[in-house]
């Protein structure tokens, strides 16, 4: 149980396109997701955080017209980075909590390796 | 500021030989520490909840325990298949709104199991 999947697993774009990171809770209802992004060898830094249907709280310094969330539903939420340049280049990775997965757990994605060209 | 420091950096093993690894936090009211463990390339697997200092919680070869100001997690006779980053985060009793959702990470432990 609690499973949360991502999609794409890996993707390359050119520098100023924009690109669509889907999350998925597979067997539970989200109410709440978290997206982080992950530098080699670093440990994760949260980007933001949103409910369903609710517009998303985002960390200090991270630009929430760059990284558009949408949380339309309890089972996906959406990360999409605009004008992509090279040093949007991470891992990007969700995670999940909501009714079914225990008391606080968050579960996370497999992540989404973006490299920008 | 609530924070999360683990300890050592890089751990490198024996097949078999017993370790731990430290998590010390200071946060204003803990509602749970998690430990997650993370294979490259991959998201963080959950391990454990810990909710309350003396709590104990096992699985398989790792045990994991909580006090006031830290937490360990122990590896019993590890197996090269072990070999991953461990997490520890913690997430604080705050005002009750989406911010008292937050993990807050450690740097992690690189662990090393040579067979």
């Amino acid at each position: 149980g609690a499973v949360v999947s991502q999609h794409p697993s890996w993707v390359i774009c050119k520098s100023g396109t924009s690109v669509k990171i889907e999350c998925r809770s597979l067997d539970f209802q989200a109410t709440t997701m978290f997206w982080y992004r992950q530098f080699p060898k670093q440990s994760l830094m949260l980007m933001a955080t949103s409910n369903e249907g609710s517009k998303a709280t985002y960390e200090q310094g991270v630009e929430k017209d760059k990284f558009l969330i949408n949380h339309a539903s309890l089972t996906l939420s959406t990360l999409t980075v605009t004008s992509a340049h090279p040093e949007d280049s991470s891992f990007y990775i969700c995670s999940a909590r909501g009714r079914g997965t225990g008391s606080y757990e968050q579960y996370f994605g497999p992540g989404t390796r973006l490299t920008v060209t | 500021e609530d924070q999360v420091t683990q300890s050592p950096e890089a751990l490198r093993l024996q097949e078999g030989e017993s370790s731990s690894l430290n998590c010390s936090y200071t946060v204003s009211g803990l509602r749970g520490l998690f430990w997650y463990r993370q294979d490259p390339g991959k998201g963080p697997e959950f391990l454990f909840t810990l909710y309350s200092a003396g709590e104990e919680k096992e699985k398989e070869r790792l045990k994991a325990t909580l006090t006031k100001k830290e937490s360990f997690l122990h590896i019993t006779a590890p197996k090269p298949e072990d070999s991953a980053t461990y997490l520890c985060a913690v997430q604080a009793i705050t005002r009750p709104n989406l911010g008292a959702q937050k993990l807050v990470f450690g740097q992690g432990t690189r662990l090393t199991i040579n067979p």
